[in-house]
């Protein structure tokens, strides 16, 4: 089945500096991406989501960048800031008939003043 | 915004004893999942459920699991007989659409199984 590799486990940034993470999928037939950020005690908020035909995202604070070549998905948070201090996981659904997502181990970033 | 209810938030049980999670998923959705995450491990599908019927479901999903949707109440999940094993959090989702919705989740129950 679909396997996972979300890099790194954890992320110390400066605050106004970028935070990059990245996760590589194995099923070449995965076509919906997701990305999620947890803060302590809080549900799975959704960042964005991704379709196969797209390329690079832009987001409030953050991109992110789909290379289907590598099976590579890519987030990065530009100019960091407190409240961007969370874990943050990746999510493939390997496509139309799939039900369920297969999520990255997920990163634990905290920004610092 | 819509939100997705589990309760309780933390569930204690002894082994072999049954436990049922419940959860409360936004109102119009139509597909209603659960995960489960052992601390410090990836979050894995177990289930996926629509229109009364289990769609999909992964080889994390023991006999011993059993999912429902009385009536439009609750989407439970109940583990009879619980086992050390099952100690995890458990989370929620649900999602208009199967297709191009992300799912929306809720904060989780933790289980713990003594």
């Amino acid at each position: 089945g679909e396997q996972v590799e979300q890099r790194p486990p954890h992320l110390s940034v400066r605050e106004g500096d970028s935070a990059f993470i990245t996760c590589t999928y194995t099923d070449p037939n995965s076509y919906y991406f997701f990305w999620y950020k947890q803060e302590p005690g809080a549900s799975l908020q959704l960042l964005m989501k991704v379709f196969s035909s797209t390329e690079i995202n832009e987001g409030q604070g953050f991109t992110v960048l789909l290379n289907k070549k590598d099976k590579r998905l890519s987030l990065n948070l530009t100019a960091a800031h407190p409240g961007d201090s969370a874990a943050y996981f990746c999510a493939v659904r390997r496509n139309n008939y799939a039900q369920g997502l297969t999520f990255g181990l997920g990163t634990r970033v905290s920004v610092f003043p | 915004g819509p939100k997705v209810l589990q309760i309780p938030s933390h569930q204690i049980i002894d082994m072999g004893q049954m436990v049922t999670l419940n959860c409360d998923p936004v109102s119009n959705h139509l597909y209603f999942y659960w995960y489960k995450q052992i601390l410090g491990q990836q979050m894995e599908f177990l289930v996926n459920f629509y229109n009364g019927k289990v769609m999909e479901k992964s080889k994390l999903f023991k006999d011993q699991f059993s999912v429902e949707r009385p009536d439009g109440s609750y989407f439970t999940l109940k583990i009879q007989p619980t086992a050390l094993e099952d100690s995890a959090v458990y989370f929620c989702a649900s999602s208009l659409n199967r297709i191009n919705q992300a799912p929306l989740f809720g904060e989780g129950t933790r289980l713990s199984v003594l």
